[in-house]
């Protein structure tokens, strides 16, 4: 079935170092993809999304990668920061049809300051 | 509103109870989600409305949730007989139209606790 996943659920980084989570997802239908920030307490706040007619796109401190052939999604935050600390999700989407989302498992993000 | 607003924030309900929980989308947004969080872990998909189409339900746990959304705006999940294992923060999203801007916005959810 469709399945949207990540590699690690717990991730921690130092200050001021590069942080990169990972995505998996199984549905190459999927034509829209988009990372979320979770802080404690809180809901899921957009970071960045991107297309699948892309494969690069940046943001302020943030970049996501997608790579087709693997089916594979990356959010890369630079210069790591303690307020960076929660849980991060990626999500897809099929534009075509209607807009249900489906989210991964989520990553944990501790930064150490 | 600027955002997606959620009531109650936090609710606590003796088991057997029956629970309303509100979303007051984003102004002009048309697509409305329902997902459920259950603590450390991820979004559970609970039910989509878009627009006057019939929504989807596809994802409600059991006949004890439902959902409506009146006029096309404010929605409302209501839980039947509340047991434990509803305890889960319920949280709404809502976005433009199919064909627009994609992302979905959250609300900040309703934290609900059986006991």
């Amino acid at each position: 079935g469709e399945s949207v996943g990540l590699h690690l659920p717990t991730l921690s980084v130092q200050e001021g170092d590069n942080s990169i989570i990972n995505c998996a997802y199984s549905n190459s239908a999927s034509d829209y993809f988009i990372w979320y920030k979770q802080e404690s307490g809180k809901g899921p706040q957009f970071i960045i999304d991107i297309r699948s007619n892309m494969d690069k796109r940046q943001g302020q401190r943030v970049t996501v990668l997608l790579n087709k052939t693997v089916k594979h999604l990356s959010l890369q935050i630079a210069a790591t920061q303690p307020g960076d600390s929660a849980v991060y999700f990626c999500a897809e989407k099929r534009t075509g049809g209607y807009q249900k989302v489906t989210f991964g498992t989520g990553t944990k993000l501790q930064v150490i300051p | 509103g600027a955002g997606v607003s959620q009531s109650p924030s936090n609710k606590v309900t003796e088991k057997g109870k029956d629970v309303e929980l509100r979303c007051d989308p984003i102004s002009g947004h048309t697509a409305l989600y329902w997902y459920r969080q259950s603590l450390g872990q991820g979004l559970e998909f609970l039910i989509y409305f878009q627009g006057n189409s019939a929504p989807d339900k596809s994802g409600l746990p059991s006949d004890r949730f439902s959902a409506e959304r009146t006029g096309g705006s404010v929605s409302t999940l209501t839980i039947q007989r509340t047991q434990q294992e509803d305890s889960a923060v319920y949280l709404c999203a809502s976005s433009l139209p199919q064909g627009t801007q994609n992302t979905i916005y959250f609300g900040e959810g309703s934290w609900l606790t059986v006991v």
